[in-house]
């Protein structure tokens, strides 16, 4: 069984469009993020959510908006979908909010084209 | 602007030599320190977490801390191929700054049969 799961592992879109991407865990952790990792294998924190409220919300273009429906989901969804948004996108979650221990998804690899 | 810096490497080493990573970080008050492993393609596992100065062991793991100095370092005894991957080092902010985990740039690892 996965422990967290994303969809869709590559999404390949054009400039402009609108995009979601969905994120599962069945650890039970309460606490979710979304990271970038840029193709300097930087990665880096997006958005936190502990139990369905939004804890971390970094300077992210606000075409970007996470909505977590239950503690065990965590959607990403993109508006007008720029070049610069190529990355994969990574889910995690934890158990307590800002717990270094962080359990990764396989990832969302993105193409703007 | 809080960093956490690391050698990108590669770092190449012979079959059973011991691996030297090493990390170090600008936030004096941060508490909890973490190795994260990356495989080519896949997505971040955590292998060692370190939250007191001096050395913590698991398995051919050895994770030191000295936060006197700001460094963190991971020793991988009896190095494997199989160890062959980046790795992360992370740092959580401190509890009253909060909650994100930094990450570094990480340090390729490439062990040679």
């Amino acid at each position: 069984d996965t422990a967290v799961s994303q969809t869709p592992k590559y999404l390949v879109t054009q400039m402009g469009n609108d995009k979601s991407i969905k994120c599962e865990q069945n650890l039970g952790h309460d606490t979710m993020y979304w990271y970038k990792q840029d193709s300097k294998k930087f990665l880096k924190i997006m958005f936190s959510y502990n139990n369905k409220e939004l804890i971390i919300n970094e300077t992210v273009p606000n075409r970007f908006s996470p909505k977590s429906p239950d503690k065990a989901h965590l959607n990403l969804h993109i508006n007008s979908l720029e070049l610069g948004d190529s990355a994969v996108y990574f889910c995690a979650s934890s158990q307590g909010e800002g717990s270094g221990e962080q359990y990764f998804g396989p990832g969302t690899r993105l193409t703007v084209t | 602007q809080k960093e956490v810096e690391q050698n990108s490497g590669p770092l190449s080493v012979p079959e059973g030599a011991i691996a030297s990573l090493n990390c170090t970080y600008s936030d004096r008050g941060s508490q909890s320190f973490f190795w994260y492993r990356q495989y080519s393609g896949k997505s971040p596992e955590l292998i060692m977490s370190i939250y007191s100065n001096g050395d913590k062991e698991d398995g051919r793991f050895t994770a030191q801390l000295n936060k006197a100095s700001q460094y963190v370092s991971l020793l991988i005894r009896d190095s494997q191929p199989s160890d062959s991957a980046t790795y992360l080092c992370a740092v959580r902010e401190p509890v009253d700054s909060s909650y994100k985990l930094i990450f570094g740039s990480g340090t390729r690892l490439l062990v040679r049969p």
